[in-house]
């Protein structure tokens, strides 16, 4: 059955300390990974998805299949950082996401 | 940047009574859906809509739900007779193909006293 699983629902760093929020996933067949994040009372956006391999807002992940895993890593974490970030997997071309529970990120000055 | 919007933001309903949550997706987008997320809990996937039907359904979208794209630019949830277990944040997404990634709306918080 496909599952993402964001071990914590809380961390909290300082200001320029790096960050790694984590995200396991298991699926049977080839999935695509996303992290959307959500800022104080704004909609869920795109951050990152794996197959595009960029950089967005000093934040990278990389799609381990080996240990199935998608975790999202910055150096040097920032005050705007604060906000609550999800992990998705998406199966299919028609493209149901299949959401982690999140992980609520405070980033103390 | 053209953005999905739902209305209402906040909708407060009586057990038992229809309520109709409104989705206007980005213009050319194609792919349609619908998510909710219960308090505390995580996002959930209700249903997908492509091609004027639903292309995939959830085990949480039953015969109480519906979708609509009555226009063309329209895409609607209705909830024929709401339980308390309904109440929920629900969010529309919407994307242009199949490639691409899904864009999310604001969410419609409702409440079912």
């Amino acid at each position: 059955a496909q599952r993402v699983t964001q071990p914590e629902k809380l961390l909290s760093v300082f200001k320029g300390a790096p960050v790694e929020l984590k995200c396991n996933y298991s699926y049977s067949g080839s999935p695509e990974l996303f992290w959307y994040v959500q800022y104080s009372r704004q909609r869920l956006q795109l951050l990152l998805r794996h197959i595009s391999r960029e950089s967005i807002k000093g934040f990278t992940a990389d799609l381990n299949k080996g240990e199935t895993s998608f975790h999202l890593k910055k150096p040097f974490a920032q005050e705007e950082d604060s906000a609550m970030y999800y992990c998705a997997l998406s199966g299919s071309t028609l493209g149901r996401l299949y959401f982690g529970r999140g992980t609520q990120l405070t980033v103390w000055p | 940047e053209p953005e999905v919007t739902q209305t209402p933001s906040h909708q407060v309903t009586q057990m038992g009574q229809e309520v109709i949550l409104r989705c206007v997706p980005i213009s050319n987008h194609l792919y349609f859906y619908w998510y909710r997320q219960i308090l505390g809990q995580k996002v959930e996937f209700l249903v997908s809509f492509y091609n004027n039907e639903i292309s995939e359904k959830s085990e949480i979208f039953d015969d109480q739900f519906s979708v609509e794209r009555p226009d063309g630019s329209n895409f609607t949830l209705k909830i024929r007779s709401t339980k308390l277990e309904d109440s929920a944040m629900y969010f529309c997404a919407s994307k242009r193909e199949e490639n691409q990634p899904q864009h999310f709306g604001d969410g419609t918080r409702l409440s079912i006293l």
